[in-house]
């Protein structure tokens, strides 16, 4: 069980575009879902923590206008980059937790390589 | 921010061979966790450990705490070419999990 999957795993768009990526909680449902960027041979940054129904919070740094944070539903968060560029180019990986459960709980996605050209 | 710094940044051995790497963190954690990821793939979790915990094992992964010096350990025994990946600590913050640096390891057949 509690398996996350996003969709997806990879994407090349054009600079200037926007592109989604979804994160989706198989078999359990997330209250919390949470989105990290990873740069090559780099750790995970979180970028922002999402809660259903409400407003994401955005980390320090992360411009909340160009990476679009829903999470509509209890199993489904979609991750949008806006007006796309080059240096948006990195690994974006999700995490969902369920219910009451504490903030290390929490399931990994496989990762979406996003490349921009 | 980071909260946790691991060492080595790289590490290269032989198969068969212990693998060790360490994990330094800044404030009082209530666990710590460990995950491997291979190249371009997702986050597999490994092994928890909570902060009244000194060491846990599981299969040939061993963890050591220590709060007193907010530092922890993951020992890697009989290393397999599989085993090859990057390894990260991370810590738990209010809401949210804080990632180490993490350490690449290449195990050679």
């Amino acid at each position: 069980g509690a398996v996350v999957s996003q969709h997806p795993s990879w994407v090349i768009c054009k600079s200037g575009t926007s592109v989604k990526i979804e994160c989706r909680s198989l078999d359990f449902q997330a209250t919390t879902m949470f989105w990290y960027r990873q740069f090559p041979k780099q750790s995970l940054m979180l970028m922002a923590t999402s809660n259903e129904g409400s407003k994401a919070t955005y980390e320090q740094g992360v411009e909340k206008d160009k990476f679009l944070i829903n999470h509509a539903s209890l199993t489904l968060s979609t991750l949008t980059v806006t007006s796309a560029h080059p240096e948006d180019s990195s690994f974006y990986i999700c995490s969902a937790s369920r219910g009451g459960a504490a903030a290390y709980e929490q399931y990994f996605g496989p990762g979406t390589r996003l490349t921009v050209t | 921010s980071q909260q946790g710094e691991e060492d080595p940044q790289a590490l290269s051995i032989q198969e068969g061979e212990n693998a060790t790497m360490n994990c330094s963190y800044k404030t009082s954690i209530n666990n710590l966790q460990w995950y491997r990821q291979n190249s371009g793939r997702g986050l597999v979790h490994l092994i928890l450990i909570r902060s009244n915990e000194r060491e846990k094992h599981s299969g040939r992964l061993r963890v050591t705490l220590d709060t007193s010096k907010k530092s922890s350990s993951l020992l890697i025994t009989a290393s397999r070419a599989a085993d090859t990946a990057s390894y990260f600590c991370a810590t738990e913050t209010p809401g949210k999990l804080i990632f180490g640096q993490g350490t690449t390891l290449q195990v050679k057949p």
